[in-house]
């Protein structure tokens, strides 16, 4: 089965850095997104990504934070400044359809020191 | 506001017994509903969904969930357990009137199969 691959599987930063979490989505995939879950609590959503643009994004998305499609492939996810409160497993996602089910990635774990 | 709740934060059963994973969901329109299982250290499976149609919907390894309007419920199933089924399961929903996509996670219910 295609798989969702995210890189790298954990990454360590200090407060005020910026970080990179990087995404391969499913080939022929249009619509893309990002969760994140912080530990013992739910997963959450952060922003879905369609026709190279974004289409939503929660609160949690702020000026913080980006997205990019980069080229036909890749599928980033920024965050300017990091801080403590970013520590969380990022899950990218991908789906053929808005609606239809989503493959995820394995995740970034991310840990702000 | 779209909500998803799992009432038990893990359920234990004996292999080759039944299995049920509780969940609830609040939208404002019709659902669309599915439940995804993590194993240790991989993303989220997807199992099953409900668009429409059917009330029982199956999905992979097994499992089924059914979905009841009047209760709001959609509850995960499996007749006889398997040790390997031992993972956190996520039931989710998505407002079918609403044009966002974004799924809302319920918190994880642990399942725990034992020998």
């Amino acid at each position: 089965e295609p798989e969702v691959t995210q890189t790298p599987s954990h990454q360590v930063t200090q407060m005020g850095q910026e970080v990179i979490l990087r995404c391969v989505p499913i080939s022929n995939h249009l619509y893309f997104y990002w969760y994140r879950q912080i530990l013992g609590q739910k997963v959450e959503f952060l922003v879905s990504f369609y026709n190279n643009e974004i289409s939503e994004k929660s609160e949690i998305f702020d000026d913080q934070f980006s997205v990019e499609r980069p080229d036909g492939s890749n599928f980033t996810l920024k965050i300017r400044s990091t801080k403590l409160e970013d520590s969380a497993m990022y899950f990218c996602a991908s789906s053929d359809r808005g609606h239809e089910k989503l493959f995820f990635g394995s995740g970034t774990q991310l840990s702000v020191l | 506001a779209q909500s998803v709740a799992q009432p038990e934060d893990q359920v234990n059963v004996a292999e080759g017994n039944p299995l049920t994973v509780k969940c609830t969901y609040s939208v404002s329109g019709n659902p669309y509903l599915f439940w995804y299982v993590q194993y240790p250290n991989r993303g989220l499976q997807f199992l099953l969904k409900y668009i429409t149609g059917d009330n029982l919907v199956k999905g992979s390894y097994g499992f089924e969930a059914e979905f009841n309007k009047s209760q709001t419920s959609f509850h995960l199933k499996k007749p006889s357990a398997l040790v390997s089924d031992s993972a956190l399961y996520f039931c989710a929903v998505r407002d079918m009137t609403d044009s966002s996509y974004k799924l809302i996670f319920g918190s994880g219910t642990r399942l725990l199969v034992r020998p």
